[in-house]
């Protein structure tokens, strides 16, 4: 158990639909990653957040947003889900600083119908 | 933009044998890390290389880092059917983002 806490495991939805999926990092962990993992994609970065604020974003698609709150939990909302966003999306942790090794969380498994 | 290489993407091997994993990667970092993903599941960190000529070995399990190559090496030893996995090199983008890019992975299946 790494620690890192995702919800909830799987979810399925209908295209065109919204949803919110939630990460706690590690007690201590002020960064917060996610990641999404698809067959054709590999596993994709999609946005960093540092004690609350955005650090890095990657390839991610403005139907999607996070955040991160003072608790330090993070939410990533998909919306007008299409078929191709059926993935695994992981989230990850890490203490933040130069030196980090990130902790990933059981992740969640999307399905869009 | 930083690109990962793993090589090979998939490994089929018997039990016993010795096999190597290799990570190429395109622009300066001196960090690379190792992940296992069993099927369905999360990425466990496997090793942190933090330094040129660093080598850490778990069990049957050796890496090691070049980064004047740019090139980190996963070396199996002995290999048994629990190993049977996907691995995943990860390398941080220097200059001030934290993120991780990862290579496409290694399926590695160990038969008896």
């Amino acid at each position: 158990d790494s620690g890192v806490t995702q919800t909830p495991k799987h979810l399925i939805t209908a295209t065109g639909q919204r949803v919110t999926l939630r990460c706690s990092p590690r007690s201590g962990d002020l960064s917060v990653y996610w990641y999404q993992q698809s067959l054709d994609q590999g596993l994709q970065f999609l946005i960093q957040y540092y004690n609350g604020e955005e650090r890095a974003k990657g390839n991610i698609l403005e139907r999607f947003s996070a955040q991160q709150f003072p608790d330090l939990h993070s939410e990533l909302n998909l919306s007008s889900l299409e078929l191709g966003d059926s993935a695994l999306y992981f989230c990850a942790s890490s203490v933040g600083g130069y030196d980090t090794e990130a902790f990933f969380g059981q992740g969640t498994r999307l399905t869009v119908v | 933009e930083l690109k990962v290489e793993q090589n090979p993407l998939f490994l089929s091997m018997q039990e016993g044998k010795n096999y190597t994993i290799y990570c190429n990667y395109s622009t300066t970092s001196d960090r690379l890390y190792w992940y296992r993903q069993d099927p369905g599941k999360s990425l466990e960190s496997l090793f942190v290389l933090l330094s040129n000529g660093a080598v850490k070995q778990e069990g049957r399990l050796m890496a090691s880092l070049d980064t004047k190559a740019r090139l980190s090496t996963l070396h199996i030893t002995a290999a048994v059917h629990d190993l049977s996995a996907t691995y995943f090199c990860a390398v941080d983008r220097q200059g001030g983002s934290e993120k991780l890019v990862f290579g496409k992975g290694t399926k590695l299946t160990v038969n008896p």
